[in-house]
């Protein structure tokens, strides 16, 4: 079946622009997760939704960060004035709900560029 | 969070056994320990998790030590496609995924 799929695969935009990064979850999985990853480390938890709503938003940088889930299933990651420590890949996951048990299953991710 | 330690890099000879360590040593009780592992440019992916037991799938075996404190993932034969950095994960219930720098395995033809 299909996985979890992200648009675009790459992104590059100069400093200062706005970004929206998307993100497709497996049909049906009710948990969604986005996690940046800058060169050489572990992808980084930035916010958690269930549902519509963000259930842990503790990972977001700073408040040029923002996501939203409206319907429960397509999210947007949205980074205002960005910056070129942005630069980072996008990493989205989703899980059939949120608990210890359950494996996340990532999408191929987001390369975003900020020059 | 309990904080994990991994060796930075592994190398494995093609076909061969291959074992991956993890230190937790601050586990707390609830924790699953989960493993994902990363291929070159793809997303994380699912391995492995257990609590206690040792536990085995078609990916991989965990074999976990009596006192929770490591863990060991191991891949019976190693292939080129199994060449990845390997993620070992404390996990309970309402916290997301904390990635630390992972094992880097390689895997030699």
């Amino acid at each position: 079946g299909a996985g979890v799929s992200q648009t675009p695969s790459n992104k590059v935009t100069e400093k200062g622009k706005y970004v929206e990064l998307r993100c497709d979850p497996i049909s049906g999985h009710t948990a969604l997760y986005w996690y940046r990853q800058s060169l050489g480390q572990g992808p980084e938890f930035l916010i958690y939704f269930q549902g519509t709503g963000a259930a842990d938003d503790s990972g977001l940088p700073n408040d040029r960060f923002f996501a939203v889930r409206p319907e429960g299933s397509v999210s947007t990651l949205k980074i205002q004035r960005t910056e070129r420590g942005d630069s980072a890949v996008y990493l989205c996951a989703s899980s059939p709900k949120r608990s210890s048990y359950n494996e996340q299953f990532f999408g191929p991710g987001t390369r975003l560029t900020v020059l | 969070d309990a904080k994990t330690t991994q060796p930075n890099s592994m190398e494995s000879n093609e076909e061969e056994p291959v074992h991956l360590p993890c230190n937790h040593s601050t586990i707390s009780g609830t924790d699953y320990i989960h493993w994902y592992r990363q291929l070159p440019s793809q997303g994380p992916e699912y391995v492995i998790h257990g609590l206690t037991s040792n536990v085995n799938n078609r990916m991989a075996s965990l074999a976990i030590a009596e006192d929770r404190k490591s863990s060991t993932l191991i891949l019976h034969r190693a292939t080129l496609r199994d060449a990845a950095v390997y993620y070992c994960i404390p996990l309970s219930g309402n916290t997301p995924l904390v990635f630390g720098k992972g094992t880097r395995l390689s895997v030699i033809a």
